[in-house]
């Protein structure tokens, strides 16, 4: 079975400061790796993907996400904030072999002007 | 454009009052799904298909059912809805699950 833990339901930067959201997660197998992003009233829009390929993925908006292994992580991060960051964030893993896609409970992120 | 349609985007219905969400995808896209979405649980998997006549359950089927008799529709239908499903419905496909999974934009349901 696959699980994601998202450290943290609430969190709040100043603009301009780093944005770091936490994401471990659990996988008996080499995972896919997912960040999403949601705005108010709106779907889910795909930010950053890891398939194995470089550990250090960037996408879009700014923000790059590192597969760690070793520490099970894949933290998301984007050096300075904009006051349009403000939305909530998805960490998602999905195992090899499997199509079933599980998510974290989310983080909503603030960003003070 | 590549989408994921959904339809309806808002629907209040009283309890017992069978109902279908559709699901359309126009990408040929082989693998879709079903999540809810309550707040402080984030998205559970209710159904998801593989392929055409090809369905299995999530995590939270109970209540629910599904049917893919078509490649791009893949309907949710609640043969007897009840309060505790008043939830935020998302549907997504994939071409392959490296790829990532595209989503629509939502369903929120409510049942009185």
């Amino acid at each position: 079975a696959q699980s994601v833990t998202q450290l943290g339901s609430h969190v709040s930067v100043s603009e301009g400061a780093l944005v770091l959201l936490r994401c471990n997660y659990s996988s008996s197998v080499p995972p896919y790796l997912f960040w999403y992003v949601q705005y108010p009233n709106q779907g889910l829009q795909l930010l950053l993907k890891y398939t194995s390929a470089a550990t250090l993925v960037k996408g879009i908006n700014g923000f790059e996400a590192e597969f760690k292994k070793s520490e099970t992580s894949f933290h998301l991060t984007k050096p300075s904030a904009h006051m349009s960051d403000a939305a909530e964030y998805f960490c998602a893993v999905s195992g090899a072999g499997s199509y079933q896609l599980t998510f974290g409970k989310g983080t909503k992120l603030s960003v003070i002007p | 454009e590549a989408q994921v349609t959904q339809n309806p985007r808002y629907l209040i219905t009283v309890t017992g009052k069978k109902l279908t969400v559709t699901c359309s995808q126009n990408m040929n896209h082989e693998y879709m799904s079903w999540y809810r979405q309550d707040p402080g649980l984030g998205l559970r998997q209710i159904y998801y298909s593989m392929n055409v006549e090809v369905t299995d359950k999530g995590d939270v089927p109970e209540g629910y059912k599904v049917s893919r008799k078509e490649k791009r529709n893949f309907p949710l239908i609640l043969e007897s809805p009840s309060p505790n499903q008043t939830s935020l419905y998302f549907c997504a496909s994939s071409i392959h699950r490296g790829r990532g999974y595209t989503f629509g934009s939502g369903t929120r349901l409510t049942v009185v």
